[in-house]
């Protein structure tokens, strides 16, 4: 069966520094892979999505950034974080076309 | 994405089976519906997906009305893990653009299951 891994779990870090999310799926070959952010009270931001070894497509412009180096990794990252990162962040995968979208136990990131 | 709407919230006995109903009127025929949950503090979790037929899994049923405006999830027994934010989605995660496994979550329908 396939399994996603994100960490870290929880993350405190001051304005101004880098980030590095990290997700992994195993189980599965050639997923699209996902990042979310979900602010506090609020519904889920798709952030970034990805079909492939390099294919980043961006939804929202912002202070982040995504990466896939690997077919079942996806690393999320920032050159200096801003208050308004504060949230939790989800990765997710799928098979595609229709199939539903299974959700890592996300990130939560508070910038101070 | 077809505008859903959910009950706020609801409350069910243990045991009991929870029956959450979701309106999706001006759904299209490309558009699955998609019911997820949510327990504070961790990722949505998937439950159950449909086009048109009743579908059934280890953890829920689905059922969705002939026209396809409304749908309802049912726990046939619920526990008090059961207790959580549950989602309705109704989309078509093949859309292709900028709906392109894009899940846009709603308020959701806060569960309560209660001893």
């Amino acid at each position: 069966s396939q399994t996603i891994h994100q960490w870290p779990a929880t993350l405190v870090q001051p304005v101004g520094s880098p980030l590095s999310l990290e997700c992994t799926v195993e189980g599965t070959s050639n997923p699209n892979l996902y990042w979310y952010r979900q602010a506090a009270g609020r519904g889920l931001q798709l952030l970034f999505y990805s079909v492939g070894i390099g294919q980043i497509s961006s939804e929202v412009p912002q202070n982040l950034s995504a990466s896939r180096p690997q077919d079942r990794q996806f690393i999320l990252s920032s050159k200096k974080l801003l208050l308004s990162d504060s949230g939790f962040y989800l990765c997710a995968w799928t098979f595609g076309s229709n199939s539903p979208l299974h959700f890592g136990n996300g990130t939560r990131l508070t910038v101070t | 994405d077809a505008k859903t709407t959910q009950p706020p919230s609801m409350d069910c006995a243990e045991g009991r089976a929870a029956n959450l109903p979701c309106n999706h009127s001006t759904i299209s025929g490309n558009e699955y519906v998609y019911w997820y949950r949510q327990i504070h503090s961790q990722g949505p979790q998937y439950i159950i997906h449909g086009l048109k037929n009743n579908e059934t899994n280890e953890m829920a049923s689905l059922i969705i009305t002939e026209d396809r405006k409304s749908s309802t999830l049912i726990l046939p027994h619920a526990t008090l893990r059961d207790t959580a934010v549950y989602y309705c989605i109704a989309c078509d995660l093949n859309a292709g653009g900028t709906s392109y496994g894009k899940l846009t979550f709603g308020q959701g329908t806060i569960l309560t299951v209660h001893p």
